[in-house]
Protein backbone atom coordinates (compact mmCIF):
# COMPACT_ATOMS: atom_id res chain seq x y z
CA UNK A 1 0.00 0.00 0.00
CA UNK A 2 1.06 3.57 -0.08
CA UNK A 3 3.07 4.85 2.85
CA UNK A 4 5.11 7.60 3.51
CA UNK A 5 8.05 6.33 6.10
CA UNK A 6 11.27 8.14 8.84
CA UNK A 7 14.21 6.67 9.08
CA UNK A 8 14.81 8.74 12.17
CA UNK A 9 12.66 8.58 14.77
CA UNK A 10 14.53 11.13 17.25
CA UNK A 11 17.00 13.55 15.70
CA UNK A 12 19.33 15.25 18.66
CA UNK A 13 21.64 17.91 17.29
CA UNK A 14 23.50 20.96 18.81
CA UNK A 15 22.38 24.59 18.50
CA UNK A 16 24.67 25.74 15.40
CA UNK A 17 24.84 22.63 13.83
CA UNK A 18 22.82 21.49 10.74
CA UNK A 19 20.53 18.84 11.40
CA UNK A 20 19.23 16.30 8.27
CA UNK A 21 15.66 14.87 8.59
CA UNK A 22 15.01 11.57 5.48
CA UNK A 23 12.08 10.33 4.31
CA UNK A 24 11.31 7.34 2.50
CA UNK A 25 8.37 7.12 0.20
CA UNK A 26 6.81 4.05 -1.60
CA UNK A 27 4.37 5.64 -4.27
CA UNK A 28 6.29 6.14 -7.46
CA UNK A 29 2.87 8.03 -8.67
CA UNK A 30 3.69 10.41 -6.14
CA UNK A 31 4.67 14.34 -7.59
CA UNK A 32 4.11 16.45 -4.98
CA UNK A 33 6.17 16.84 -1.62
CA UNK A 34 5.69 18.75 1.90
CA UNK A 35 7.54 19.50 4.62
CA UNK A 36 5.56 19.99 7.93
CA UNK A 37 6.46 21.43 11.39
CA UNK A 38 4.59 20.86 14.43
CA UNK A 39 5.09 22.42 17.66
CA UNK A 40 3.88 20.59 21.12
CA UNK A 41 -0.13 21.67 20.94
CA UNK A 42 -0.05 23.28 17.11
CA UNK A 43 -1.31 22.16 13.96
CA UNK A 44 1.66 21.18 11.06
CA UNK A 45 3.15 24.54 9.65
CA UNK A 46 4.35 24.20 6.28
CA UNK A 47 7.63 24.47 5.47
CA UNK A 48 8.70 23.66 2.29
CA UNK A 49 7.71 22.07 -0.96
CA UNK A 50 9.09 20.32 -3.70
CA UNK A 51 7.39 19.12 -6.93
CA UNK A 52 8.96 15.57 -8.62
CA UNK A 53 9.91 18.23 -11.74
CA UNK A 54 12.74 19.65 -9.46
CA UNK A 55 15.56 18.00 -7.23
CA UNK A 56 16.32 20.24 -4.72
CA UNK A 57 14.29 23.47 -3.83
CA UNK A 58 16.11 26.70 -1.03
CA UNK A 59 14.11 28.66 1.31
CA UNK A 60 15.45 30.51 4.21
CA UNK A 61 17.31 27.95 6.61
CA UNK A 62 15.98 24.92 4.76
CA UNK A 63 16.57 23.01 1.72
CA UNK A 64 14.91 20.21 0.71
CA UNK A 65 16.31 17.25 -1.46
CA UNK A 66 14.81 14.84 -3.66
CA UNK A 67 15.51 11.33 -5.03
CA UNK A 68 13.21 9.89 -7.42
CA UNK A 69 15.81 7.42 -8.36
CA UNK A 70 15.39 5.88 -4.76
CA UNK A 71 12.23 7.51 -3.79
CA UNK A 72 13.84 9.33 -1.03
CA UNK A 73 13.21 12.96 0.35
CA UNK A 74 15.23 15.27 2.73
CA UNK A 75 14.86 18.29 4.68
CA UNK A 76 17.93 20.17 5.88
CA UNK A 77 18.15 23.00 8.50
CA UNK A 78 21.31 25.04 8.36
CA UNK A 79 22.37 26.54 11.70
CA UNK A 80 19.77 24.62 14.03
CA UNK A 81 17.68 26.91 16.66
CA UNK A 82 16.52 26.04 19.45
CA UNK A 83 12.77 27.12 18.19
CA UNK A 84 13.79 24.43 15.46
CA UNK A 85 12.80 21.35 18.26
CA UNK A 86 9.55 20.13 17.02
CA UNK A 87 8.03 16.99 15.00
CA UNK A 88 8.51 17.22 11.39
CA UNK A 89 7.09 15.30 9.14
CA UNK A 90 6.83 14.79 5.33
CA UNK A 91 3.93 14.14 3.09
CA UNK A 92 3.16 13.13 0.02
CA UNK A 93 0.07 13.65 -2.81
CA UNK A 94 0.20 11.08 -5.57
CA UNK A 95 -0.83 12.29 -9.07
CA UNK A 96 -4.10 11.92 -9.29
CA UNK A 97 -5.96 13.84 -12.51
CA UNK A 98 -9.18 15.30 -11.21
CA UNK A 99 -10.84 15.92 -7.38
CA UNK A 100 -8.75 15.89 -4.15
CA UNK A 101 -5.13 14.42 -4.10
CA UNK A 102 -5.35 14.19 -0.55
CA UNK A 103 -1.70 13.94 1.18
CA UNK A 104 -0.37 10.80 2.85
CA UNK A 105 1.92 11.37 6.02
CA UNK A 106 4.20 9.64 7.29
CA UNK A 107 4.78 9.06 11.54
CA UNK A 108 7.03 12.21 12.17
CA UNK A 109 10.93 12.47 13.82
CA UNK A 110 11.55 14.57 16.47
CA UNK A 111 13.98 16.94 16.40
CA UNK A 112 15.99 17.95 19.50
CA UNK A 113 17.96 20.81 19.49
CA UNK A 114 20.43 21.45 22.40
CA UNK A 115 22.58 24.04 23.38
CA UNK B 1 -6.22 36.91 8.26
CA UNK B 2 -6.94 34.03 10.70
CA UNK B 3 -6.49 31.26 7.87
CA UNK B 4 -8.07 28.01 9.03
CA UNK B 5 -10.20 28.61 12.57
CA UNK B 6 -10.95 25.54 14.82
CA UNK B 7 -13.57 25.23 18.00
CA UNK B 8 -13.47 23.81 20.20
CA UNK B 9 -9.82 23.48 21.20
CA UNK B 10 -10.28 20.86 23.95
CA UNK B 11 -13.37 18.57 24.51
CA UNK B 12 -14.47 15.72 26.85
CA UNK B 13 -17.28 13.50 25.54
CA UNK B 14 -19.24 10.48 27.58
CA UNK B 15 -19.68 7.23 25.02
CA UNK B 16 -22.62 7.59 23.23
CA UNK B 17 -22.50 11.28 23.21
CA UNK B 18 -22.66 13.47 19.56
CA UNK B 19 -21.08 16.71 18.96
CA UNK B 20 -19.65 18.86 16.26
CA UNK B 21 -16.25 20.03 15.44
CA UNK B 22 -16.31 23.48 13.45
CA UNK B 23 -13.50 24.68 11.02
CA UNK B 24 -13.47 27.76 9.14
CA UNK B 25 -11.36 29.60 6.55
CA UNK B 26 -11.03 33.04 4.99
CA UNK B 27 -8.53 32.04 2.32
CA UNK B 28 -11.47 31.49 -0.34
CA UNK B 29 -10.29 28.14 -1.04
CA UNK B 30 -11.58 25.21 -2.76
CA UNK B 31 -10.48 21.94 -1.01
CA UNK B 32 -11.04 21.61 2.97
CA UNK B 33 -10.42 18.69 4.50
CA UNK B 34 -10.40 16.53 8.63
CA UNK B 35 -7.30 14.54 9.56
CA UNK B 36 -6.79 13.16 12.94
CA UNK B 37 -3.52 12.55 14.65
CA UNK B 38 -2.78 9.48 16.84
CA UNK B 39 -0.40 9.42 19.66
CA UNK B 40 3.14 8.96 17.27
CA UNK B 41 1.65 8.53 14.17
CA UNK B 42 0.93 10.58 11.82
CA UNK B 43 -2.18 12.14 10.23
CA UNK B 44 -5.19 10.11 8.50
CA UNK B 45 -7.70 11.82 6.30
CA UNK B 46 -11.57 11.27 7.50
CA UNK B 47 -13.36 13.37 4.72
CA UNK B 48 -12.56 15.98 1.99
CA UNK B 49 -14.47 18.72 0.05
CA UNK B 50 -13.92 20.03 -3.55
CA UNK B 51 -16.02 22.64 -3.07
CA UNK B 52 -19.58 23.69 -1.79
CA UNK B 53 -21.99 20.84 -1.43
CA UNK B 54 -19.39 18.19 -2.82
CA UNK B 55 -17.99 15.62 -0.19
CA UNK B 56 -16.12 11.95 -0.08
CA UNK B 57 -14.33 9.85 2.04
CA UNK B 58 -10.78 9.35 3.48
CA UNK B 59 -8.99 6.65 4.89
CA UNK B 60 -10.80 6.77 7.76
CA UNK B 61 -14.41 8.18 7.83
CA UNK B 62 -16.15 5.27 9.75
CA UNK B 63 -18.22 7.21 12.94
CA UNK B 64 -17.94 11.16 10.92
CA UNK B 65 -20.23 13.10 8.63
CA UNK B 66 -19.43 15.95 6.92
CA UNK B 67 -21.22 18.47 4.80
CA UNK B 68 -20.05 21.05 2.97
CA UNK B 69 -22.73 24.33 2.74
CA UNK B 70 -20.69 27.18 2.07
CA UNK B 71 -17.07 28.00 1.04
CA UNK B 72 -16.01 28.70 4.32
CA UNK B 73 -17.62 25.67 6.84
CA UNK B 74 -16.85 22.23 6.57
CA UNK B 75 -17.94 20.65 10.04
CA UNK B 76 -17.40 17.65 10.77
CA UNK B 77 -20.05 15.47 13.31
CA UNK B 78 -19.34 12.29 15.27
CA UNK B 79 -22.39 10.45 15.04
CA UNK B 80 -21.87 9.04 18.32
CA UNK B 81 -18.84 8.84 20.38
CA UNK B 82 -16.38 5.87 21.12
CA UNK B 83 -13.12 5.39 22.87
CA UNK B 84 -11.71 4.96 19.69
CA UNK B 85 -11.89 8.74 18.22
CA UNK B 86 -10.21 10.06 20.91
CA UNK B 87 -8.02 11.71 19.04
CA UNK B 88 -6.36 15.48 17.84
CA UNK B 89 -8.52 16.57 14.67
CA UNK B 90 -6.76 18.70 12.38
CA UNK B 91 -8.99 20.47 9.82
CA UNK B 92 -7.22 21.71 6.39
CA UNK B 93 -7.97 24.16 3.38
CA UNK B 94 -6.26 23.95 -0.05
CA UNK B 95 -6.39 25.93 -3.13
CA UNK B 96 -7.23 24.31 -6.64
CA UNK B 97 -4.25 24.49 -9.49
CA UNK B 98 -4.58 22.62 -12.99
CA UNK B 99 -7.58 20.25 -10.71
CA UNK B 100 -4.75 19.74 -7.94
CA UNK B 101 -4.88 21.32 -4.32
CA UNK B 102 -1.78 23.16 -3.30
CA UNK B 103 -1.02 25.05 -0.15
CA UNK B 104 -2.32 22.76 2.49
CA UNK B 105 -2.90 24.83 5.41
CA UNK B 106 -3.79 23.32 8.88
CA UNK B 107 -5.62 24.62 12.06
CA UNK B 108 -4.76 24.47 14.95
CA UNK B 109 -6.78 21.75 16.60
CA UNK B 110 -9.41 20.09 18.43
CA UNK B 111 -8.29 17.78 20.98
CA UNK B 112 -10.71 15.27 21.77
CA UNK B 113 -10.78 12.78 24.50
CA UNK B 114 -14.02 10.07 24.41
CA UNK B 115 -14.31 8.40 28.13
Amino acid sequence: GESVGLHLPTLSVQEGDNSIINCAYSNSASDYFIWYKQESGKGPQFIIDIRSNMDKRQGQRVTVLLNKTVKHLSLQIAATQPGDSAVYFCAETPMFSGGYNKLIFGAGTRLAVHP
Amino acid sequence: NAGVTQTPKFQVLKTGQSMTLQCAQDMNHEYMSWYRQDPGMGLRLIHYSVGAGITDQGEVPNGYNVSRSTTEDFPLRLLSAAPSQTSVYFCASSYSRQGRAYGYTFGSGTRLTVV
